[in-house]
């Protein structure tokens, strides 16, 4: 079956930097996404990972191992505004997105 | 970027009448357009994905005589959900994509059936 695990809750600090892991099991692969999403709105993009590697994007960066099915979005210098909910979403063979159920991301000052 | 659009944001109706959602990509033509629910701490659930002039195609366990999708054009889909009831309240959510791999998301429509 298909699967995309990802930790329900993280805590960090403000202006330290945190990891999401995600790990993934699809009929097929055309991609990685993650998702930001504040409670109460829709997700927004923040990364498309097709390639083994680090993909960086400002404070944001993702990292997609093929062959482990893991991937993790980083994100340095954290703000009380990274305080959301991240979403991993696996591509199947068929462009299908499959979702995780989220990581809740709480930064303390 | 990519705009997508979602009326009305918040909808209250009572348990029995129909409730349509209406999903417009602004600047480009959506050839695929998917329509989720999330309940409350919950993640994304597919519900249908449609393409332009053809029939929806439903996720298992999804009653597509009670969600019943129309996508007319290259620009606008419809979600009808029809005889509603409590459960069914919940944040409806669209998403466009336009034959790339992103999909841009809608708003959201948040579902209250009384």
């Amino acid at each position: 079956g298909q699967n995309i695990d990802q930790p329900t809750e993280m805590t960090a600090t403000e202006g330290a930097i945190v990891q999401i892991n995600c790990t993934y099991q699809t009929s097929g692969f055309n991609g990685l996404f993650w998702y930001q999403q504040h409670a109460g709105e829709a997700p927004t993009f923040l990364s498309y990972n097709v390639l083994d590697g680090l993909e960086e994007k400002g404070r944001f960066s993702s990292f997609l191992s093929r062959s482990k099915g893991y991937s993790y979005l980083l994100l340095k210098e954290l703000q009380m505004k990274d305080s959301a909910s991240y979403l991993c979403g696996g591509m199947d063979s068929n462009y299908q997105l499959i979702w995780g159920a989220g990581t809740k991301l709480i930064i303390k000052p | 970027g990519a705009v997508v659009s979602q009326h009305p944001s918040r909808v209250i109706c009572k348990s029995g009448t129909s409730v349509k959602i209406e999903c417009r990509s602004l600047d480009f033509q959506a050839t695929t357009m998917f329509w989720y629910r999330q309940f409350p701490k919950q993640s994304l659930m597919l519900m249908a994905t449609s393409n332009e002039g053809s029939k929806a195609t439903y996720e298992q366990g999804v009653e597509k005589d009670k969600f019943l999708i129309n996508h007319a054009s290259l620009t606008l889909s419809t979600l009808t959900v029809t005889s509603a009831h409590p459960e069914d309240s919940s944040f409806y959510i669209c998403s466009a994509t336009d034959g790339f791999y992103e999909q841009y998301f809608g708003p959201g429509t948040r579902l209250t059936v009384t």
